[in-house]
């Protein structure tokens, strides 16, 4: 299996911009979970799905971050506008049920 | 109640010393207690896990230790080599919950 594949692993945007992150999960994972890092705050978990539908949305930070998961195999987190204090790197990570946590590689967001 | 509390933030040991991380929670509903590796631009991996039914699990030179009753466990990195310097994290779950609880993390630096 190919782990959990984010893209892109890097983007660089201008204030006000949309951005749209993307998630495949590994196959049969029932759960998927997006993460925030930042030396400031260290692993915020944003949002979580189990089989596609959200279930905890709590550590969203604003209406201007959305997460989408429209079939088991893909997700996005999307955020509109973007501001520079959204600079971070953003993880994407999958579990069975019960089971380990698989982070993806990450992507780093830098937003100017 | 829902936090991890880590220590130390940083910790630096040379070569083939013992890197020790501890960690503190306060909900007694966790029951699974899973420690993260982290290198730089990587997303964090299962180093190691225990359940409280154990005070101690060991694989290789990692070792958990677990006090039920001060609500603590610690990582114990025996023999530290420098590819051992990454960021640690330790992370807690409920059995009732789908998601992980994480300390804020240790960079480790081993010295060669």
């Amino acid at each position: 299996d190919a782990g959990v594949i984010q893209s892109p692993r890097h983007e660089v945007t201008e204030m006000g911009q949309e951005v749209t992150l993307r998630c495949k999960p590994i196959s049969g994972h029932d759960y998927l979970f997006w993460y925030r890092q930042t030396m400031m705050r260290g692993l915020e978990l944003l949002i979580y799905f189990n089989n596609n539908v959200p279930i905890d949305d709590s550590g969203m930070p604003e209406d201007r971050f959305s997460a989408k998961m429209p079939n088991a195999s893909f997700s996005t987190l999307k955020i509109q506008p973007s501001e520079p204090r959204d600079s971070a790197v953003y993880f994407c990570a999958s579990r069975p049920d019960w089971e380990t946590q698989y982070f993806g590689p990450g992507t780093r967001l830098l937003v100017l | 109640q829902q936090q991890v509390k880590q220590s130390p933030q940083s910790l630096i040991v040379q070569k083939g010393g013992i890197s020790i991380i501890n960690c503190a929670y306060e909900n007694t509903a966790f029951d699974y207690f899973p420690w993260y590796q982290q290198f730089p631009g990587k997303g964090p991996a299962l180093l190691i896990a225990i359940r409280p039914d154990v005070s101690e699990k060991k694989e290789g030179r990692f070792t958990i230790s677990f006090n039920k009753s001060a609500k603590q466990f610690s990582l114990h990195i025996m023999d530290s080599q420098p590819g051992d310097s990454a960021t640690y994290f330790c992370a807690a779950r409920a059995g009732s919950a789908r998601q992980l609880t994480f300390g804020s993390g240790t960079q480790l630096t081993v010295l060669p």
